[in-house]
């Protein structure tokens, strides 16, 4: 099982709608999870960092945590189409000490006008 | 880009060849990080730092060393570079390990012929 799961998409959601986005990690014993938007040739943007069960807002995006079903989901609500770019999940791992980030591989959104 | 700058941005080298690139942090931030990011692959850590002259190894450090003189300061080399090195390579800063958030430079991409 990989320690960072992603479903690489693209996942296609028209302009206004909600786009939800999953992550799930291997190691119960993850403590900090953050979204990270990367758009094409561009580096990664920390656009959410969620450490405790429940639902975090910032603006039109979502962050929401489950750690007794180990996923991590970002929702961003009215959708735009400069929202269509790569998501990155990442979490801190058990094993690492929790000194470094594992990276999912990302999900491709695009937004249609 | 959170006052992280790489150099260079864009290089080309032949195999064999030794190749140097710099990250430059104007954060005062303990932990550096250096990845790199294929496709299919996603974002590998090759090497980290947690403090001047204190490193460590990555998922993927064959092949690559580090040095951290000053805080401000990582360096990434490549002692002799082949083709399957070919890649972007991103460095991070982090204030406080994997609990903290990370925040990446600009990016190098690197390619070996």
């Amino acid at each position: 099982q990989k320690e960072v799961e992603q479903n690489s998409g693209p996942l296609s959601v028209p302009e206004g709608a909600i786009a939800s986005l999953n992550c799930t990690y291997s190691d119960r014993g993850s403590q900090s999870f953050f979204w990270y938007r990367q758009y094409s040739g561009k580096s990664p943007e920390l656009i959410m960092s969620i450490y405790s069960n429940g639902d975090k807002e910032d603006g039109r995006f979502t962050a929401q945590l489950n750690k007794a079903s180990q996923y991590v989901s970002l929702l961003i609500r009215d959708s735009q189409p400069s929202d269509s770019a790569t998501y990155l999940c990442a979490v801190t791992l058990r094993r690492s000490g929790y000194s470094t980030l594992t990276f999912g591989k990302g999900t491709m959104l695009l937004v249609s006008p | 880009d959170a006052g992280i700058t790489q150099s260079p941005r864009h290089k080309v080298t032949e195999t064999g060849t030794p190749v140097t690139l710099r990250c430059h942090q104007t954060e005062n931030h303990r932990y550096m990080y250096w990845y790199r990011q294929d496709p299919g692959h996603g974002l590998r850590l090759i090497h980290y730092s947690y403090g001047v002259k204190d490193t460590d190894k990555g998922e993927v450090s064959d092949g690559y060393s580090v040095s951290r003189s000053k805080t401000e300061d990582f360096l990434l080399t490549l002692e002799s570079a082949t083709s399957s090195q070919t890649s972007v390579y991103f460095c991070a800063i982090s204030l406080a390990g994997g609990y903290n958030e990370q925040f990446f430079g600009p990016g190098t991409r690197l390619t070996v012929l």
